[in-house]
């Protein structure tokens, strides 16, 4: 069965810091990897997602991701944090080789607060 | 393009009754998921409709259930409400059949709450 952990429930930090949102997988197939971002009373917008090729993902909004098979990693990342990056990101996989099913499984969240 | 649209975003039932959400996929989007998200269980994905069909379906009751017409518009129902219930329930669409490599746009949510 797939399951995706994103170790930490917030992550607090600084305007023009670099920030990390962690997010690791366990799959029996080849991952399909998903970032989201949610805001306070709003459905998920997607950042971006890993299928295959380049191990450096870029997204939306200036966040990037990096795909690390030999950790089962796909942390989100961004160089600048801004204020209004303050939301709810959560990290999912589809397992491409799960018996022709590809139901996504969403980790817990991480609530990502930039600190002015 | 639009996006996708969910009605009614804010909902109260009591228990036992039943309840209707709809949700209008992006223009071209032939895929719709729905998800239910509440703090205890987080996200979990409730079922997938293509041209109409449920392509896939998640670990929830018989009292859940849905549907997709042919203008790729969808509808899930909840019937006997339970406490448990009250969730958001959010609406995906996506451009092929959704569950595999497709990006899946999400809509608003509705907001349930069964008193």
């Amino acid at each position: 069965a797939q399951s995706v952990a994103q170790p930490e429930d917030q992550v607090n930090v600084a305007e023009g810091n670099p920030l990390t949102v962690k997010c690791t997988y366990s799959v029996s197939g080849n991952p399909y990897l998903f970032w989201y971002v949610q805001y306070p009373n709003r459905g998920l917008q997607f950042l971006l997602k890993y299928i295959t090729g380049d191990n450096l993902v870029k997204g939306s909004y200036g966040f990037e991701a990096e795909f690390n098979k030999s950790q089962t990693s796909f942390h989100l990342k961004k160089p600048s944090a801004l204020v209004s990056d303050s939301a709810l990101y959560f990290c999912a996989v589809r397992d491409f080789a799960s018996g022709g099913s590809y139901i996504p499984t969403f980790g817990r969240g991480t609530s990502l607060i930039v600190h002015p | 393009k639009a996006g996708v649209t969910q009605t009614p975003r804010y909902l109260i039932k009591t228990r036992g009754q039943q309840v209707t959400l709809s949700c209008s996929p992006i223009s071209g989007h032939r895929s719709v998921s729905w998800y239910q998200q509440t703090p205890g269980q987080g996200l979990q994905f409730l079922f997938e409709y293509f041209s109409e069909t449920q392509r896939n379906k998640g670990n929830f009751p018989g009292r859940f259930s849905g549907r997709q017409f042919s203008n790729s518009r969808s509808e899930m129902n909840v019937s006997t409400l339970e406490l448990g219930d009250s969730a958001l329930y959010l609406c995906a669409s996506s451009q092929g059949r959704g569950l595999t490599t497709d990006t899946q746009y999400f809509g608003p949510g509705t907001r349930l709450t069964v008193l």
